[in-house]
């Protein structure tokens, strides 16, 4: 089956630097998406990618679908605290009955910020 | 709205037992899902259905069975748990958009189960 390497595993970053975080994948993806999840929470949507090349933006966040369709990558500016969670990449691709519910998740990335 | 609710929060079974975790949403999303999260190992798809009456397996489906009688509800059945089924459960569910493509995700809070 389809595969994302998410990367890095863990983050450990001083509050107010920046952090990337990045999925590849050796398949095609048409939509790119980035979760955060809170302690004891459920992921919750943060960006969302439909065109190869695009980039986002939501406040201090900001994501890009890379042009190959293969990777996305997810930076956060000026930490802050409340930013400690784990993030995921997700990939979504259209099946033969023209459905692209089904979604692939990378194994995610731990972030924690020291204050 | 509630959005998507799952019960119970927490969950203890024997080998061997049987039970049910429930699901529901309150938006009238055509698109369910179930997945299993395990340290390091992210959000795997267990079962999933694009409607009422319309199930499917995901990735990891051995050991669950699911319905889908209506709109609103997308139980997760375990028959007969084992210690390696012990996890985190996550539904979600999203709006199914014109050609079949689907809207944001939702997920609900989870169950965290553990069997012994």
């Amino acid at each position: 089956g389809q595969q994302l390497n998410q990367s890095p595993q863990s983050m450990f970053i001083q509050e107010g630097e920046d952090v990337s975080m990045n999925c590849t994948s050796s398949s095609i993806f048409n939509t790119w998406l980035w979760y955060k999840q809170d302690p004891g929470e459920g992921p919750v949507l943060l960006i969302a990618l439909y065109k190869a090349g695009e980039l986002t933006s939501n406040g201090r966040l900001t994501a890009q679908f890379g042009t190959t369709r293969k990777d996305s990558f997810l930076n956060i500016s000026a930490s802050i605290p409340s930013d400690v969670g784990i993030y995921f990449c997700a990939g979504r691709t259209i099946d033969s009955g023209g459905s692209n519910y089904k979604l692939t998740f990378g194994k995610g990335t731990l972030l924690t910020v020291n204050p | 709205n509630a959005g998507v609710t799952q019960t119970p929060k927490f969950q203890v079974l024997k080998t061997g037992q049987s039970m049910t975790l429930q699901c529901a949403q309150d938006m009238n999303h055509e698109y369910m899902s179930w997945y299993r999260q395990d340290p390091g190992m992210g959000l795997r798809l267990i079962h999933y259905s694009v409607g009422a009456g319309i199930t499917d397996q995901g990735e990891v489906p051995n050991g669950y069975n699911v319905s889908r009688s209506t709109t609103e509800d997308f139980p997760l059945r375990l028959l007969s748990a084992a210690p390696s089924q012990t996890s985190v459960y996550f539904c979600a569910s999203s709006l199914r958009l014109a050609g079949g493509r689907a809207d944001t995700q939702y997920f609900g809070p989870g169950t965290r189960l553990t069997v012994l």
